[in-house]
């Protein structure tokens, strides 16, 4: 059971679209429509974004927006706003009744 | 409103077992489908999983700590406990509790940093 695999980082503008990548295997991100992601703001816990896959818990911006293709999950922010700057982390279901993140992206808005 | 707080010591030496409590409130542990986990981040890396108790008292473990690793929960205190043997500098990190439900978790403790040193 190995990590998923995210870029250690992205970079956007204020007001672009950006896009996180979170690639897995056929055993985990390919096979289950479990995979959630998370934010991370300096010194603080994770918050939950998006979950089984695309959806939003109550209270998350419409602007954040999950998708998957194969084995490769994605994490989608449009209208990037500066609070978005933070640490972003994909996490799957990998069978097994385990469960494995990624390595984490470190979000920058220029 | 659901919180989750991690109690436990700051600091362990190599070889000592770690034991910390998850103490909640705003949800039963008898739910159907609810769980708490446990998630750790060494300093400056990533999240790790670890465990997970759901509430009909079925465990999970990360199979490669799964030798180490034990979970726990008492229902009627409203808390979950992992213990962790033969701990080692490696294992330097701020381990947080969270809620799962839906594949996800959803509320998460603050952390407690925990460190291995002797």
């Amino acid at each position: 059971q190995s990590a998923l695999t995210q870029p250690a980082s992205v970079s956007g503008s204020p007001g672009q679209s950006i896009t996180i990548s979170c690639t897995g295997t056929s055993s985990d991100v390919g096979s289950y429509n479990l995979v959630s992601w998370y934010q991370q703001h300096p010194g603080k816990a994770p918050k939950l974004m998006i979950y089984e896959g695309s959806k939003r818990p109550s209270g998350v911006s419409n602007r954040f927006s999950g998708s998957k293709s194969g084995n490769t999950a994605s994490l989608t922010i449009s209208g990037l706003q500066a609070e978005d700057e933070a640490d972003y982390y994909c996490c799957s279901y990998a069978g097994s009744s385990s469960w494995v993140f990624g390595g984490g992206t470190k979000l920058t808005v220029l | 409103q659901i919180t989750l707080k991690e109690s436990g010591p700051t600091l362990v030496k190599p070889t000592q077992t770690l034991t910390l409590t998850c103490t909640f409130s705003g949800f039963s542990l008898s739910t159907s489908g609810v769980g708490v986990g446990w998630i750790r981040q060494p300093p400056g890396k990533a999240l790790e999983w670890l465990a997970l108790i759901y509430w009909n008292d079925d465990k999970r473990y990360s199979p490669s700590l799964k030798s180490r690793l034990t979970i726990t929960k008492d229902t009627s205190k409203n808390q979950v406990v992992l213990t962790m043997t033969n701990m080692d500098p490696v294992d330097t990190a701020t381990y947080y509790c969270a809620h799962f439900f839906s594949g996800a978790n959803d509320y998460w403790g603050q952390g407690t940093l925990v460190t291995v040193s002797s």
